[in-house]
């Protein structure tokens, strides 16, 4: 298996564009997790899905976000508009059900200038 | 807010020593994980101990937990170069994780 897949790796947008980030999660997994990483707040939960439901997104911070799942392969964090403020390291996890073991994407670094 | 509370924060070792990194908790818990982040790099799960266990191994990994405390220790022993990375605890609530901030440790060869 390829793992968790997130697309793209690195971004770089202008305050006021909207972003879009994507993942794909492991084949089988039925919760998929969005996670945001900064330096000052550490891992932040954002917004988890089981078997394609949003299950609680508690953790998105305004209304400037949201978090779609389509199908089982594939989900989507949207920052519209974003903000510098924005800029984090964005991660996607998936786990076959929980609380088990959560596996990562490689993240996507956003940066809003 | 951050459920679990590395300890210490950063930890710089010798190659071939033994590290230990800490983690207390808040709230009543279903099981522990912990998970190593390299730099760059998304978190890969190490070992997950549940709240009826006191100890678990995994190759040159141990874990302890103590729910009276409300604690956990990870233990790496013969600690290698390839260990540096930051490490961190999580615990379960429900089907959500929450993580603590991470006790980054550098090995130096």
């Amino acid at each position: 298996d390829a793992g968790v897949i997130q697309s793209p790796r690195h971004e770089v947008t202008e305050m006021g564009q909207e972003v879009t980030l994507r993942c794909k999660p492991i084949s089988g997994h039925d919760y998929l997790f969005w996670y945001r990483q900064t330096m000052m707040r550490g891992l932040e939960l954002l917004i988890y899905f089981n078997n394609n439901v949003p299950i609680d997104d508690s953790g998105m911070p305004e209304d400037r976000f949201s978090a779609k799942m389509p199908n089982a392969s594939f989900s989507t964090l949207k920052i519209q508009p974003s903000e510098p403020r924005d800029s984090a390291v964005y991660f996607c996890a998936s786990s076959p059900r929980a609380p088990r073991p959560q596996y990562f994407g490689p993240g996507t670094r956003l940066t809003v200038t | 807010s951050q459920q679990g509370e590395e300890d210490p924060q950063a930890l710089s070792i010798q190659e071939g020593e033994n590290a230990t990194m800490n983690c207390s908790y808040k709230t009543s818990i279903n099981n522990l994980q912990w998970y190593r982040q390299n730099s760059g790099r998304g978190l890969v799960h190490l070992i997950l101990i549940r709240s009826n266990e006191r100890e678990k191994h995994s190759g040159r990994l141990r874990v302890t937990l103590d729910t009276s405390k409300k604690s956990s220790s990870l233990l790496i022993t013969a600690s290698r170069a390839a260990d540096t990375a930051s490490y961190f605890c999580a615990t379960n609530s429900g089907s959500r994780l929450t993580f603590g901030e991470g006790t980054q440790l550098t090995v130096n060869p």
